[in-house]
């Protein structure tokens, strides 16, 4: 079993419908990343979290640290808004500051305008 | 702020050829991390600095595959020979202290034939 879990793993949506991808990890954490790819392959990060909520935009990200569980939404979607979305955290309790990243395998998201 | 700049962006090599990918990281970032992600998959850690120093290399397939980062700036992953398992995205990645500021390059997207 993946250390982290993402569903659903691929997604198509209606433009301007309300989108949910949700992220479950099994390892204490430091902190999770949530980032976007597009084809191209180039990674852009959207959030850093260790507690709370971070909105960006259209964008918005929780998490909660008891239930492992850490949810990105999309508001008003878009077309250019599809893309691979990557769930990806740090696991706490390394001897090092920083730590690599352990990835979902990502959901792939498709918007039709 | 330039992110972090890889090249090429892509190559296309025969099989037992040696391939070299470059990565300069975002300026005072001391971790760099380079990554290959398989299609359809999350990144998987090649190799992680910290300034000039290797600090994890356990997945890196020491037979074939080399980095460097001499200055403890940019940094090179070398492939000798390259296998057609190797195709894949290659992504550079660093970081400030603690990991925050933890960017991604725009991947080199490696085909070999």
């Amino acid at each position: 079993k993946n250390e982290v879990e993402q569903s659903p793993q691929n997604l198509t949506a209606q433009e301007g419908e309300f989108i949910t991808i949700n992220c479950s990890y099994s390892v204490g954490i430091s902190a999770l990343h949530w980032l976007q790819q597009h084809p191209g392959g180039g990674i852009v990060s959207l959030f850093m979290l260790s507690s709370g909520k971070k909105k960006h935009g259209r964008l918005i990200a929780t998490i909660n640290i008891q239930e492992k569980h850490s949810s990105l939404h999309i508001t008003a979607s878009h077309p250019r808004d599809s893309a691979v979305y990557i769930c990806a955290v740090r696991k706490r309790g390394s001897n090092f500051g920083n730590e690599k990243l352990t990835f979902g395998t990502g959901t792939r998201l498709t918007i039709i305008p | 702020e330039a992110g972090v700049v890889q090249s090429p962006r892509y190559k296309i090599i025969e099989k037992k050829q040696p391939v070299a990918f470059w990565c300069n990281p975002i300026s005072g970032h001391n971790t760099l991390y380079w990554y290959r992600q398989n299609l359809g998959q999350g990144p998987e850690l090649l190799i992680r600095y910290e300034n000039e120093e290797a600090v994890d290399d356990s997945q890196l397939p020491k037979d074939r595959f080399s980095a460097e980062r001499l200055k403890g700036v940019d940094s090179t992953l070398k492939i000798q020979p390259a296998e057609l398992g190797d195709s894949a995205v290659y992504l550079c990645a660093s970081s400030s202290d603690r990991g925050h500021g933890y960017t991604f390059g725009s991947g080199t997207r490696l085909t070999v034939v």
